[in-house]
């Protein structure tokens, strides 16, 4: 398989707390998004973070990028309920034009 | 609203059975894609096209067909439908290029549900 990885599996937090989960990837990549998915519902697109770049910000999300550890983090800063959902990490590594999601994180927050 | 339209939402067959999910959108993407999701596996690509008339295989090709008359469909069918295609669909588009890098950012469909008796 192609695919990388989410860790947590499962994250489970209180409202206000922050949330972190992290995803690796296997080859070299030109950009990686994250995505959320609600229950029963499509992903959603939440930021896209390109090679050569290391931090990004968007609102209460920020996502990380480390290629010489092969690894991305998005951070949920000051978490709500409405924010639970699986999150996924998806790269270009297969062919730099179609992508490869993770087996995402599934985050609960609990109010 | 404006956005990627999947038909069924829910299906259930036999095996052996074909059928076809339907796939539409309206933003004129060039880029379409079909994906599986599976528990604990993420998604999975199944077929790809960057533009009508042009289809290519993803990751789990094997007893599907797609095919792009138009920019706007996308269509994918089962030919002998198996318990191992039991799974959640998804369709998502793109137009090319969405930011200046070339990437390509997913509008994604509902899903359609589909379980093979």
């Amino acid at each position: 398989s192609q695919q990388g990885e989410e860790d947590p599996q499962a994250l489970s937090i209180q409202e206000g707390e922050n949330a972190t989960m992290n995803c690796s990837y296997k080859t070299s990549i030109n950009n990686l998004q994250w995505y959320r998915q609600n229950s029963g519902r499509g992903l959603v697109h939440l930021i896209l973070i390109r090679s050569n770049e290391r931090e990004k910000h968007s609102g209460r999300l920020r996502v990380t990028l480390d290629t010489s550890k092969k690894s991305s983090s998005l951070l949920i800063t000051a978490s709500r309920a409405a924010d639970t959902a699986s999150y996924f990490c998806a790269t270009d590594e297969w062919d730099g034009q179609n992508f490869v999601f993770g087996p995402g994180t599934r985050l609960s927050v609990l109010p | 609203n404006a956005g990627v339209t999947q038909t069924p939402k829910f299906q259930v067959l036999k095996t052996g059975q074909s059928m076809t999910l339907q796939c539409a959108q309206d933003m004129n993407h060039e880029y379409m894609s079909w994906y599986r999701q599976d528990p604990g596996m993420g998604l999975r690509l199944i077929h790809y096209s960057v533009g009508a008339g042009i289809t290519d295989q993803g990751e789990v090709p094997n007893g599907y067909n797609v095919s792009r008359s138009t920019t706007e469909d996308f269509p994918l069918r089962l030919l002998s439908a198996a318990p191992s295609q039991t799974s959640v669909y998804f369709c998502a588009s793109s137009p090319p290029g969405t930011d200046y890098s070339g990437a390509n950012v997913l509008t994604f469909g509902a899903g359609s549900r589909l379980t093979v008796l």
